[in-house]
């Protein structure tokens, strides 16, 4: 069964900081890794991983994949309250019907205060 | 290009009634995905519909719980004799078709958030 596990599970940080989120994860043949952000309301879309190494960046987000050690990180620099949100990875397999499923983590409650 | 419509947003149901969940699809898209978030956990995968078929219902519990893609009009979740522990958000996606592709995204709707007294 497909795994994947989201660290830490919450963190509380002050506007300015710079934060990193972990994720790592067991699939069988994978193919991408999603990072999302929910914010009492639709998940919002923020990056696709396929390649190892190869960091994507969007602002103050940024995001790289492991693919050797199985884990992908999403940094969050100069922090905003308005970055305060739950932050969910997901991956998705290769092949069959089941390819079109995501396998998401219970997602890292990210709060920052003013 | 209205989003992935879901309705109704907040519904709130007795023990043994039974609740159904709409969700329509981006326009352009004929893949819908429906998963459901427990208090304090991430997403669940429970069913993958294309229209008029069940693709993969692999994470659907094996009763009370269907779901449908209709020809004509929005895919339904249903829940029947609803339970306390349905209590969660379900939350609908998206995604264009394609030859097997996956699409860079799926998109989401805002989420039915259902909560059984």
């Amino acid at each position: 069964e497909d795994k994947v596990v989201q660290s830490p599970l919450s963190l509380v940080v002050h506007e300015g900081d710079t934060v990193t989120l972990n994720c790592s994860y067991e699939v069988t043949n994978f193919r991408s890794l999603l990072w999302y952000k929910q914010e009492k309301k639709a998940p919002t879309f923020l990056f696709m991983l396929t390649s190892s190494g190869i960091e994507k960046k969007s602002g103050r987000l940024s995001s790289i994949l492991d693919k050797k050690e199985l884990f992908s990180i999403l940094n969050i620099t100069a922090t905003q309250t308005g970055d305060s949100a739950i932050y969910l990875c997901a991956v998705r397999a290769q092949g069959g019907g089941s390819a079109r499923q995501l396998t998401f983590g219970s997602g890292t409650q990210l709060t920052v205060l003013p | 290009n209205a989003g992935v419509m879901q309705n109704p947003r907040h519904l709130v149901r007795r023990r043994g009634q039974e609740a159904r969940l709409r969700c329509s699809p981006m326009k352009g898209h004929s893949h819908v995905y429906w998963y459901r978030q427990l208090p304090e956990e991430g997403l669940k995968f429970m069913v993958y519909l294309q229209k008029e078929n069940i693709i993969d219902e692999s994470g659907m519990p094996k009763e009370r719980f269907s779901a449908e893609f209709p020809k004509e009009g929005p895919s339904i979740l249903r829940i029947q004799q609803v339970v306390r522990g349905d209590s969660a958000a379900y939350f609908c996606a998206s995604s264009p078709p394609g030859t097997g592709t996956f699409g860079n995204t799926i998109y989401f709707g805002e989420g039915s958030w259902l909560t059984v007294v």
